[in-house]
């Protein structure tokens, strides 16, 4: 049972342009969410988070959209530059700090 | 400062050998998980550690899987008579304040 989802495995943009990554989630009791950037053979390096009482949360170029009633987060970044190309995962977390992952979305930014 | 380490990068075992992982957490922190990554998929949670104590083993899929962290510092995460599905990146995880974990570059394991 995946508790978290990201459906698009995939996403193209344009530099310069917004980059929205989705990512739904089934179980209610999450309490915090976590977006990670990772690049190949490294890990995953925290991003950007927001409470379940929050409904935005911005930092810099990136900014996390909660929609609870929709259980729904949204990651945007703008302007995408050619260095946000990675694999970008959602994470829920509740209860003891262990985090839920969903399977990832590979972003690419075409120059 | 120095970030999470892992040791061995990769590691190649034959199937039914032993194989331990090891974990330097980043100084300090108090808390230290092991998550489980398959190809095409995102990591999944093994266990988690606060200081010495193993607060929750029940991503361990076997009970060939057996992590310690003695002295609430440096973790092991030992995998025993490794099996083909073993194959992955075992990634592990500390952190000071909560919900926000750094990782260290994870151990790829392939057992043939």
């Amino acid at each position: 049972d995946q508790q978290v989802k990201q459906n698009s495995p995939s996403l193209s943009v344009q530099e310069g342009r917004i980059s929205i990554l989705n990512c739904d989630y089934t179980n209610s009791m999450f309490d915090y969410f976590l977006w990670y950037k990772k690049y190949p053979a490294e890990g995953p390096t925290f991003l950007i988070s927001i409470s379940s009482i929050k409904d935005k949360n911005e930092d810099g170029r990136f900014t996390v959209f909660l929609n609870k009633s929709a259980k729904h987060l949204s990651l945007h970044i703008v302007p995408s530059q050619p260095g946000d190309s990675a694999v970008y995962f959602c994470a829920a977390v509740f209860g003891n700090e262990k985090l839920t992952f969903g399977t990832g979305t590979r972003l690419t930014i075409i120059p | 400062g120095a970030g999470v380490s892992q040791s061995p990068r990769y590691k190649v075992a034959k199937r039914g050998q032993d194989v331990a992982l090891r974990c330097d957490p980043i100084s300090g922190h108090v808390s230290l998980f092991w998550y489980q990554q398959a190809l095409g998929q995102g990591p999944e949670f093994l266990t988690y550690f606060q200081n010495e104590a193993q607060l929750d083993k029940s991503g361990l899929p076997s009970d060939r899987f057996f992590a310690e962290r003695p002295e609430g510092s440096v973790s092991t995460l030992k995998i025993q008579r490794t099996q083909q599905e073993d194959s992955a990146v075992y990634l592990c995880a500390s952190s000071l304040v909560p919900y926000e974990q750094y990782f260290g570059p994870g151990t790829r394991l392939t057992v043939t």
